[in-house]
């Protein structure tokens, strides 16, 4: 059983097309945190959110924590092909797990 | 900064076999974490270190797993007797403090394929 349900679980776009991903969850977070995983590589984090509500920008991509600490959001405008990638979310409950992620290919 | 250092990158290796995992994490992080990664069932913690000291191994399939941090400088998975159904990509990580207000450093995995 996923603590954290991320959705879609594929989403496959045109370049210059924006995209939200979800992380969803009945617990309550202290911390939240979004990593991307490329083909062979391990996942590398892009951003760590802590307050309710707060959004946080990282060029094309915003992230928003949810006012209640159990969800998240992940918004990319204008994707390009260097945005693929699988996309996790990881909340702080005490342990480090993660969701199953959201698999994105933008092509050109 | 060398980053979390696994090997072997890839292992092929037949049912019943024992294999052995290797990481070196960051120089200084704390923390050491073991991860699972299949298509089926995402990332999985297997189980966590702090200072050398095993934390949580409730992730830990069965008995046939193993984890030990003999040192600061490296850990080891041990799967044995390995099964075909154990075939994933094994990943270690570390970080400096607890929680995910530090982040977690990846090392790049090993694709353990059992036949």
């Amino acid at each position: 059983t996923q603590l954290l349900e991320q959705s879609p679980q594929f989403l496959s776009i045109q370049e210059g097309e924006n995209l939200t991903v979800y992380c969803n969850s009945s617990s309550v977070f202290s911390s939240l945190q979004w990593y991307r995983q490329e083909p062979g590589e391990g996942p590398v984090l892009l951003v760590t959110v802590v307050t309710g509500g707060e959004v946080k920008k990282l060029k094309r991509l915003t992230f928003q924590f949810g006012d209640a600490r159990k969800d998240s959001s992940l918004h990319i405008t204008a994707a390009q092909p260097g945005d693929t990638g699988l996309y996790l979310c990881a909340g702080d409950n005490n342990d480090m797990r993660f969701g199953a992620g959201t698999r994105l290919t933008v092509k050109p | 900064d060398a980053g979390v250092i696994q090997s072997p990158r890839h292992e092929v290796t037949e049912m019943g076999q024992e294999v052995t995992l290797r990481c070196k994490p960051i120089s200084g992080h704390d923390y050491l974490f073991w991860y699972r990664q299949t298509m089926m069932r995402g990332l999985e913690l297997l189980i966590y270190f702090n200072n050398n000291v095993p934390i949580d191994d409730s992730g830990m399939p069965e008995d046939r797993f193993s984890a030990k941090m003999p040192n600061a400088s490296f850990s080891t998975l041990k799967i044995q007797p390995s099964e075909p159904r154990d075939s994933a990509v094994y990943f270690c990580a570390s970080s400096l403090g607890q929680g995910l207000v530090s982040p977690l450093h990846f090392g790049n995995g090993t694709r353990l394929t059992v036949t």
